[in-house]
C-alpha cells in the first residue's frame, strides 16, 4: 500500500508570514509528484507537477522542491496572503495512478 | 480556461437508493477519473476510464459502482444501492493523456450524503 503523508495537518499564520509544508512519499518506483491547491467549494487546482530529483518549481509566491531519493517534497509560500487560505494536497505517482496525502489546511489571517 | 463541470453539487439520498453523479470533462481530454474524499480522510482513487472502458479501478469500486460515457460529453458514476459509508465528496477529473506526469483537471465535486 502506497503511503503519502503530509504535515502539518493544519496551519494558521498571519498575513505576511512565510510558511512551508512537507509531503513524504515512497522513494521507490517514483514517477511524478503533484501539488494541488483546493479552496473551499472550488475544484482542486494543479500547482506543480515535478518529475526530477532536485526539481524546483515556482509560481508567484509559491515554490516547491523535490527530493526523490529521500522521498519528500516541500511547498513554500512567501508572504502569505488571506487568499492563500486553502487545503494543499500532494499526490505521488508510481506510473499507474496518483495516491493523495490528507492535505495541509492553511488559514491566513489578515 | 476550460473546466470540468459536475452536477449536482449536493445530493442527499436514502440508503439503498441509486444515485448518478454527472460530469462533463474538458472536451479534448481522453482520460477520465473518479476520486472521492470521505470527511477527514485522504482523497481516494476510484476508477479511470479511457476509450469507453475502465482502465483501472480500486478495491472501493465494487459491483455497486459503475461508470459510463453515454455520449460524447458526459461521464457518469452510478452507485446502485447506496450505503451510509458512501457519503463523501466525489470528484471527477480528466486529462488529455494517460501519463501521470500530466496534471489532472478536477471538477468542483458532488457532496453525497446517504441517510
Amino acid at each position: 500500500i502506497l503511503n503519502v503523508e503530509q504535515s502539518p495537518q493544519s496551519l494558521h499564520v498571519q498575513e505576511g508570514d512565510s510558511t512551508n509544508f512537507t509531503c513524504s512519499f515512497p522513494s521507490s518506483n517514483f514517477y511524478a509528484l503533484h501539488w494541488y491547491r483546493w479552496e473551499t467549494a472550488k475544484s482542486p487546482e494543479a500547482l506543480f507537477v515535478m518529475t526530477l530529483n532536485g526539481d524546483e518549481k515556482k509560481k508567484g509566491r509559491i515554490s516547491a522542491t523535490l527530493n526523490t531519493k529521500e522521498g519528500y517534497s516541500y511547498l513554500y509560500i512567501k508572504g502569505s496572503q488571506p487568499e492563500d487560505s486553502a487545503t494543499y494536497l500532494c499526490a505521488f505517482s508510481d506510473f499507474q495512478k496518483l495516491v493523495f496525502g490528507t492535505g495541509t489546511r492553511l488559514l491566513v489571517s489578515p | 480556461e476550460p473546466e470540468v463541470t459536475q452536477t449536482p453539487s449536493h445530493q442527499v439520498t436514502q440508503m439503498g437508493q441509486e444515485v448518478i453523479l454527472r460530469c462533463v470533462p474538458i472536451s479534448n481530454h481522453l482520460y477520465f477519473y473518479w476520486y472521492r474524499q470521505i470527511l477527514g480522510q485522504k482523497v481516494e482513487f476510484l476508477v479511470s476510464f479511457y476509450n469507453n472502458e475502465i482502465s483501472e479501478k480500486s478495491e472501493i469500486f465494487d459491483d455497486q459502482f459503475s461508470v459510463e460515457r453515454p455520449d460524447g460529453s458526459n461521464f457518469t458514476l452510478k452507485i446502485r444501492s447506496t450505503k451510509l459509508e458512501d457519503s463523501a465528496m466525489y470528484f471527477c477529473a480528466s486529462r488529455a493523456t494517460g501519463t501521470t506526469n500530466e496534471k489532472l483537471f478536477f471538477g468542483s465535486g458532488t457532496q453525497l450524503s446517504v441517510l
